[in-house]
């Protein structure tokens, strides 16, 4: 499976500033996805970010709070922006194993965001 | 409106004995589960799956059930160990009108701990 590695592992941020969050992957991987955890919630799938074109985001995400850049097929950023204390969370981006029969995602070892 | 449910937060078992931990879903078009397992301070490792094809798959200590007119899986380890304390995450995907096939929803997870 694909090693993921992400930038910072942790930060606490002030309200109203911006943060990029960094995830690079150890081989070039079509398909790559950036969730939520909301302390006591389950993982919520922010956006799908491929290479070479605009990233897909899902009900209640929108590219100007979330912006992804995809410049190539290893890396991928998330930035959270004009952040305010709920958007305290771990962020988290996976990609797709296609060398597997079945849909697996592979999870990065996350970002713990405190806003304050 | 949550999709897959984890109705238990938490569950405490003694070494050697089975561990079973439940899962239950609402969208009918889900035709392929995933479990994942989540220590601290690390991304969710992905554990087990199941094709809605099968009612059942088995990976060593591990057994994931489907029932699919119950709606229902559950993941079963057995012996259980101390280093099977962790959090178990069940994840669903499927083809269905607004989706694909590679978005997976999660449920919000149960604490596993495993006593010596």
């Amino acid at each position: 499976s694909a090693v993921i590695s992400q930038k910072p592992s942790r930060d606490i941020c002030q309200r109203g500033t911006s943060l990029t969050i960094q995830c690079q992957v150890d081989s070039q991987v079509t398909m790559m996805f950036w969730y939520r955890q909301q302390p006591g919630q389950s993982l919520t799938l922010i956006a799908t970010a491929n290479q070479g074109s605009e990233a897909t985001y899902e009900s209640g995400f929108v590219i100007d709070k979330f912006p992804i850049s995809r410049p190539n097929l290893t890396f991928s950023t998330l930035t959270v922006s004009n952040m305010s204390p709920e958007d305290s969370s771990i962020y988290l981006c996976s990609v797709e194993d296609l060398t597997l029969a079945d849909v697996e995602q592979f999870f990065g070892p996350g970002t713990r965001l405190t806003v304050l | 409106d949550q999709q897959v449910k984890q109705n238990s937060p938490s569950l405490s078992v003694q070494e050697g004995r089975i561990s079973i931990l439940n899962c239950d879903y609402t969208n009918s078009m889900f035709d392929y589960f995933l479990w994942y397992k989540k220590y601290p301070a690390e991304g969710p490792t992905f554990l087990i799956s199941i094709s809605s094809i099968k009612d059942k798959n088995e990976d060593g200590r591990f057994t994931v059930f489907l029932n699919k007119s119950a709606k229902h899986l559950s993941l079963h380890i057995v012996p259980s160990q101390p280093g099977d304390s962790a959090v178990y995450f069940c994840a669903a995907s499927g083809s269905y009108s607004g989706g694909s096939n590679y978005k997976l929803t999660f449920g919000k997870g149960t604490l596993l701990t495993v006593n010596p």
